[in-house]
């Protein structure tokens, strides 16, 4: 069955670095988003992702953050500046077809951790 | 943003006994969606819902579509080990281009042999 993933599985980088974590969506998908999970919290929405273009973005993805598409497979995430509370579990998901309300399939997560 | 509660936030259970967990919103929603998810991994889809009313089974489990479309319902029956873990609904107010799904806080689930 196909399957999202993502690299890499651990990320650690010194607070004030950029970090850029990689997606490789479902082939055949049209819609791309990004989500954390602060250890032992929720799922959080950050962005969605559809046409090259941001869709939807929540609070959480302020102007540090930024997403593109740059060539037919992957999807990024690059935080231009880290902070300390960037530390969490960062999730890709895609769901597919001509309809959004498909629902959505997530990769296992690149952990974040900002020292 | 939208609020999903999702309870119970815990639940120790028997190998063998039924579970019932529940998720509720301010606001209708369009779709729900069941995700278990295992440590150190994704959540993974379980069940799918889009109609109010609407009962879906994926083997032992059965989650249904409330009629109000504020709330939804995941039921596992006869519980085996391998249940163990988080699990989570989430929620899209409307079906349109690149809305966000909101996510419950979980409930967790440890069944004990």
């Amino acid at each position: 069955e196909p399957e999202v993933t993502q690299t890499p599985s651990h990320q650690v980088t010194q607070m004030g670095q950029e970090v850029i974590l990689r997606c490789v969506p479902i082939s055949n998908h049209l819609y791309f988003y990004w989500y954390r999970q602060i250890l032992g919290q929720k799922v959080e929405f950050l962005v969605s992702f559809y046409n090259n273009e941001i869709s939807e973005k929540s609070e959480i993805f302020d102007d540090q953050f930024s997403v593109e598409r740059p060539d037919g497979s992957n999807f990024t995430l690059k935080i231009r500046s880290t902070k300390l509370e960037d530390s969490a579990m960062y999730f890709c998901a895609s769901s597919g077809g001509l309809y959004s309300n498909q629902p959505q399939h997530f990769g296992d997560g690149t952990r974040l951790s900002i020292l | 943003g939208q609020q999903l509660n999702q309870s119970p936030q815990s639940m120790f259970i028997q190998e063998g006994e039924d579970v019932s967990m529940n998720c509720t919103s301010s606001s209708i929603f369009n779709t729900w969606l069941w995700y278990k998810q295992d440590p150190g991994e994704g959540p993974v889809l379980l069940i799918a819902l889009y109609k109010a009313g609407e009962l879906t089974s994926n083997g032992r489990l059965t989650a249904q579509f409330g009629i109000t479309r504020k709330d939804s319902f995941l039921n596992i029956s006869a519980s085996i080990p391998s249940d163990v873990g988080i699990y989570f609904c989430a929620g899209r107010p409307r079906v349109d281009t690149g809305n966000q799904f909101y996510f419950g806080t979980g409930t967790s689930l440890t069944v004990i042999p």
